[in-house]
């Protein structure tokens, strides 16, 4: 299975400001998907990633305040914009491999205050 | 929509056996399992891809019921190890894109 890493593990941030994840695969895939988990609940789509095309995000979720980019197939980043509180969560990618299965990365802990 | 998962929570002494069951309102083609400790990303654990399928992965089983867009997972002989939130995820298909809807999550305790 595909190995995943993300960056920063964990942040803390001020309120206004954004903050730019990173996930990085050992491996090309096609599909990298990007998930919010909030503390206690189950985690929630944010937008499916393919590389050289347009993210596509779900409901509830606007590319104005999680822009995404997938420049190549190993690799892409999450923002999380114009951040509040609301927004203090821990976000995941994760890749579909050809099993159909997804494997996930370590996830991003968000704390905005 | 989000499949629902019962029961929400569940505590077991080591050895004993538990179900999980998660349910769909809309038709399911394919369900998957996944496993997550506290404080980890979640873990692939089986995907069952037609209505009638079992499957295993050491005493952990599941089923799939396509006509009742069920689906159960089966602990057996639990072990400590087994403790964490156990999600299914229901797919979809939009063109060529896919994605997985999560359950709403089982808490699973295991205890000495």
């Amino acid at each position: 299975s595909a190995v995943i890493s993300q960056k920063p593990s964990r942040d803390i941030c001020q309120r206004g400001t954004s903050l730019t994840i990173q996930c990085q695969v050992d491996s090309q895939v096609t599909m990298m998907f990007w998930y919010r988990q909030q503390p206690g609940q189950s985690l929630t789509l944010i937008a499916t990633a393919n590389q050289g095309s347009e993210a596509t995000y779900e409901s509830g979720f606007v590319i104005d305040k999680f822009p995404i980019s997938r420049p190549n197939l190993t690799f892409s980043t999450l923002t999380v914009s114009n951040m509040s509180p609301e927004d203090s969560s821990i976000y995941l990618c994760s890749v579909e491999e050809e099993s159909l299965a997804q494997f996930f990365g370590p996830g991003t802990r968000l704390t905005v205050l | 929509q989000q499949p629902v998962q019962s029961p929400q929570a569940v505590i077991l002494r080591e050895g004993e056996d538990a179900v999980i069951n998660c349910s769909s309102s809309k038709a399911l083609y394919s369900v998957h399992w996944y496993r997550q400790k506290h404080g980890e990303a979640p873990v692939f654990l089986m995907i069952l891809l037609k209505g009638g399928e079992q499957k295993g992965h050491e005493k952990i089983s599941a089923s799939f019921n396509e006509k009742k867009q069920q689906s159960s997972l089966y602990l057996t002989a639990s072990q400590l190890s087994y403790s964490g939130t156990y999600f299914c995820g229901t797919p979809s298909y939009t063109g060529t894109a896919s994605k997985l809807t999560f359950g709403t999550g089982t808490r699973l305790q295991v205890t000495l």
